[in-house]
């Protein structure tokens, strides 16, 4: 059981560069999330998604885009890239029954991404 | 604006001891706490959790104590071993919001 699966792991990107996060899990989970770690501080939300077709910004979710076309896959998209978005990526899945409950989240290894 | 903030980066324990992580945090809608657990190159991990209508979860070596007066929780780890070295994280949420808050980590050293 793979869990959830991050490619690339690592990356460089020149400035203005687009590219794509990928993200997958095979738990049947309904919600995923994308966080970003920057050094020396907490994860931080870029977007989250309820289920396939629905998806809503986080607190960071500038120079993001994100789409789920179906349950398994998540994937992170980044337009024009910029320094400001060398970090490492995290993306989450959880299953999410109702609204009450801790919210336990299932997280990939991790993608780092250095703009230049 | 930190809502959750651990304000020890780092903490050395030696093996068999007890360690201690702390967690403050300012929004007072919070109602449930977590910790993961994140070694190098891996993706954090879930350890514990503790709702707020709670003031201790014990599972194991591991224990978490709410103190909701204070807006402070803490993780004891009984006793400490090399294999806890990693960075601790405290998360907390609000029921119906779909975000969980980080703090920044305490990353802990176990000396054998």
């Amino acid at each position: 059981n793979a869990g959830v699966t991050q490619t690339p792991k690592f990356r460089i990107l020149k400035i203005g560069q687009s590219m794509t996060l990928q993200c997958a899990q095979d738990m049947n989970h309904n919600y995923m999330y994308w966080y970003r770690q920057d050094p020396g501080m907490g994860l931080k939300l870029i977007y989250y998604s309820v289920g396939a077709g629905i998806t809503d910004k986080g607190e960071v979710p500038n120079g993001y885009n994100v789409s789920r076309s179906t349950t398994e896959d998540f994937p992170l998209r980044l337009e024009l890239a910029a320094p400001s978005q060398t970090s490492v990526y995290f993306c989450a899945s959880s299953l999410r029954k109702g609204a009450t409950g801790a919210n336990v989240l299932t997280f990939g290894a991790g993608s780092r991404l250095t703009v230049l | 604006d930190q809502q959750v903030k651990q304000n020890s980066p780092s903490l050395s324990v030696q093996e068999g001891r007890i360690s201690i992580l702390n967690c403050d945090y300012t929004n007072s809608m919070f109602d449930y706490f977590l910790w993961y657990k994140k070694y190098p190159a891996e993706g954090p991990t879930f350890l514990i959790s503790i709702s707020s209508i709670k003031d201790k979860n014990e599972d194991g070596r591991f224990t978490v104590f709410l103190n909701k007066s204070a807006k402070h929780l803490s993780l004891h780890i009984v006793p400490s071993q090399p294999g806890d070295s990693a960075v601790y994280f405290c998360a907390a949420s609000v029921t119906g919001a779909n975000n969980l808050f980080f703090g920044t980590g305490t990353r802990l050293t176990v000396i054998p």
